[in-house]
């Protein structure tokens, strides 16, 4: 079961920030928080994960609060390609366990 | 990075016929893959975990014996649709993740299965 909380949609101007919240208040001591985004008809892509330092890639950052109840994941200049749902998933990281279970995401839109 | 493939794209097939589909990791070895099924405008759903050389693990309300998962080298497990039901229509999607990979799982591009 998904054990996080994402807001359904948000609207991005190209160029700026896109500022993704997820909430995750129940999450474990050895659970990682991770983000993917699924473009329509296409497989979810992998963006970044994180235990509890801020995490940054060529894709993304990731900002996790002290006590890990809620992250943000932040694309620093948003484009058109980034319209997708994204999706914050908990998970822990054991070769038995670590199935991902998807939440309904939170559909980004970037427009011109 | 990590490469996961699945076949076919797409299938059309009849209602009360069997289809296969296969996922692969190209440039690793899985050996846990993951099966998911999309519904138009849901969300993933995770269906069972497959287990290299051993039973894969069903989700509560997925039935093993429609859909039957088979795992039998470190680079493919496969997905059988048993009698498909226009019900079965779906996206179905498969990941993996490699054991030494800092990158998370890795999802393969979907199965769009239509059952007429």
């Amino acid at each position: 079961d998904a054990k996080t909380t994402q807001p359904p949609s948000m609207d991005c101007a190209e160029g700026r920030a896109a500022n993704l919240p997820c909430n995750h208040s129940t999450i474990s001591g050895n659970e990682y928080v991770y983000w993917y985004r699924q473009i329509h008809s296409q497989g979810p892509q992998y963006i970044i994960h994180g235990l509890k330092n801020n995490e940054t890639n060529e894709m993304a950052s990731l900002i996790i609060t002290e006590d890990r109840k809620s992250s943000t994941l932040i694309l620093p200049h948003a484009t058109l390609r980034d319209t997708a749902v994204y999706y914050c998933i908990v998970s822990s990281r054991g070769s038995t366990l670590g199935r991902l279970y998807f939440g309904r995401g939170t559909q980004l839109t970037v427009w011109p | 990075g990590a490469v996961v493939s699945q076949h076919p794209s797409r299938v059309i097939c009849k209602s009360g016929t069997s289809v296969k589909i296969e996922c692969r990791s190209l440039d690793f070895q899985a050996t846990t893959m993951f099966w998911y099924r999309q519904f138009p405008k849901q969300s993933l759903m995770l269906m069972a975990t497959s287990n290299e050389g051993s039973k894969a693990t069903y989700e509560q309300g997925v039935e093993k014996d429609k859909f039957l998962i088979n795992h039998a080298s470190l680079t493919l497990s496969t997905l059988t649709v048993t009698s498909a039901h226009p019900e079965d229509s779906s996206f179905y999607i498969c990941s993996a993740r490699e054991s030494a990979s800092n990158y998370g799982y890795t999802f393969g591009s979907g199965t769009r299965l239509t059952v007429v």
